[in-house]
């Protein structure tokens, strides 16, 4: 076990509305990133957060935001849901910020159903 | 535009045998190329990984070939048992830019 974990496990909402994820850090880690997996595709880059500022982020809209806390623990809040955001979303946690030197650890990721 | 691409999608080995997966990037600047596994309900956990200063780095029975003139690099998977069976996906990387996956191939390993 990575001892980061993802809350809920699975989710259902409608288009339109809103939904907020939740994830918890391995103690110590600094950094948080959020990754969207579509089925059948590879983790796309959403955010990364650093002592609860975001340091990065990839291609994904406004509506697509998150928070760090003090605590380890960090939130990805989407709103205005739409259809193809059904996915499964993975945070990691890692001590540092270079990808190429930290690694990451992942959570289980919580399953998003748009309907 | 696809800057990992992964193949094959999916892949069928028998117990002991080598399984093989492929990739190949475009962005020479790309300096950590790292393999990740991951089995259903869970999420991707780091396999092994290299930097293309060597041409092929091996944990146990599992094998990273690095080929930095073709821009390609594959995970070889010696004698495969069915604990195996998971999907695997390629990254790349540098420095402090985010990862960039392939889009995984789903190995199964059957007795």
């Amino acid at each position: 076990e990575t001892g980061v974990t993802q809350s809920p496990t699975h989710l259902i909402k409608t288009r339109g509305q809103q939904v907020t994820l939740r994830c918890s850090s391995q103690s110590g880690h600094n950094t948080v990133s959020w990754y969207q997996q579509a089925l059948g595709q590879g983790p796309q880059f959403i955010f990364q957060y650093y002592r609860e500022e975001e340091n990065g982020r990839g291609n994904f809209p406004p509506r697509f935001s998150g928070l760090q806390f003090p605590n380890y623990s960090s939130e990805l809040n989407v709103n205005a849901l739409e259809l193809d955001d059904s996915a499964l979303y993975l945070c990691a946690s890692s001590f540092g910020l270079a990808y190429s030197t930290d690694t990451q650890y992942f959570g289980p990721g919580t399953r998003l159903t748009v309907l | 535009q696809q800057q990992v691409k992964q193949s094959p999608q999916s892949l069928i080995v028998q117990k002991g045998g080598i399984s093989i997966i492929n990739c190949a990037y475009e962005n020479t600047a790309f300096d950590y190329f790292p393999w990740y596994q991951q089995f259903p309900g869970k999420g991707p956990a780091l396999l092994i990984a290299i930097r293309p200063d060597v041409s092929e780095k091996k944990e146990g029975r599992f094998t990273i070939s690095f080929n930095k003139s073709a821009k390609q690099f594959s995970l070889h998977i010696m004698d495969s048992q069915p604990g195996d069976s998971a999907t695997y996906f390629c990254a790349a990387s540098r420095g402090n830019t985010p990862l960039v996956f392939g889009k995984g191939t789903r190995l199964s390993v059957i007795a």
